[in-house]
């Protein structure tokens, strides 16, 4: 198994440019949540994705936006990039979407840089 | 709101020391509780979860207890090695998936 797979490993980008990252989840798990890591900060919820529609949010501008595939896999987009986008972009997989006992496990995550 | 605090670091150890880790957090209800693990260049890791108050979660030498009283789940471990230079973030998440990190302590165990 091949667990949680998060490409690219690393991107350049420019401001204002657009960008996709994408993330296979670990076999068996449907369930795709990702997350942004600012430098020197813990992990901030973006979004979650559950049966190819987006479940909950957290608290980021429109310019995030994502999609699942039937597949289970997921694409993270982010538009009109700004330098402040710079972070380890993480995706963690579960299998479903609530319960106390589901965990999640997390990719090894891709390192946006926005110059 | 939900939010999690943690001991700021960095912090260094000799191998065999002990180690703590302070965590507190502020919640509406009643979370599960997680140690999550990051080595250099890698994703997060669960390290343990308490479900409820009074749990004990642990894992590879590492110990947390879940003090509703405290709101607190500070990690111990009796010695560490310098396999364990990491760094450690304190998590909240309630039955939906979404979790609530604290910002991480870097741990460097020195020989």
């Amino acid at each position: 198994d091949a667990g949680v797979t998060q490409s690219p490993t690393h991107l350049i980008k420019t401001r204002g440019q657009q960008v996709t990252l994408r993330c296979s989840p670990k076999s068996g798990h449907d369930t795709v949540s990702w997350y942004q890591q600012a430098l020197g900060q813990g992990p901030q919820f973006i979004f979650q994705y559950y049966e190819e529609e987006e479940r909950q949010r957290g608290n980021f501008p429109d310019r995030f936006s994502g999609h699942q595939f039937p597949n289970y896999s997921s694409e993270l987009n982010v538009n009109a990039l700004l330098l402040g986008d710079s972070a380890l972009y993480l995706c963690a997989s579960s299998a479903g979407t609530s319960g106390l006992y589901n965990e999640q496990f997390f990719g090894p995550g891709t390192r946006l840089t926005v110059l | 709101g939900d939010s999690v605090t943690q001991m700021e670091g960095p912090v260094t150890l000799s191998e065999e020391a002990f180690l703590t880790i302070n965590c507190t957090y502020t919640a509406t209800g009643y979370p599960s509780l997680f140690w999550y693990v990051q080595y250099p260049g890698e994703g997060l890791q669960l390290l343990l979860k308490a479900t409820k108050a009074d749990d004990k979660g642990s894992n590879k030498g590492f110990e947390a207890t879940y003090r509703k009283e405290t709101t607190s789940f500070h990690l111990e471990k009796g010695s560490v090695q310098v396999s364990d230079s990491a760094v450690y973030f304190c998590a909240l998440r309630y039955t939906g998936n979404q979790f609530y990190f604290g910002t991480g302590t870097s741990l460097t165990v020195i020989p």
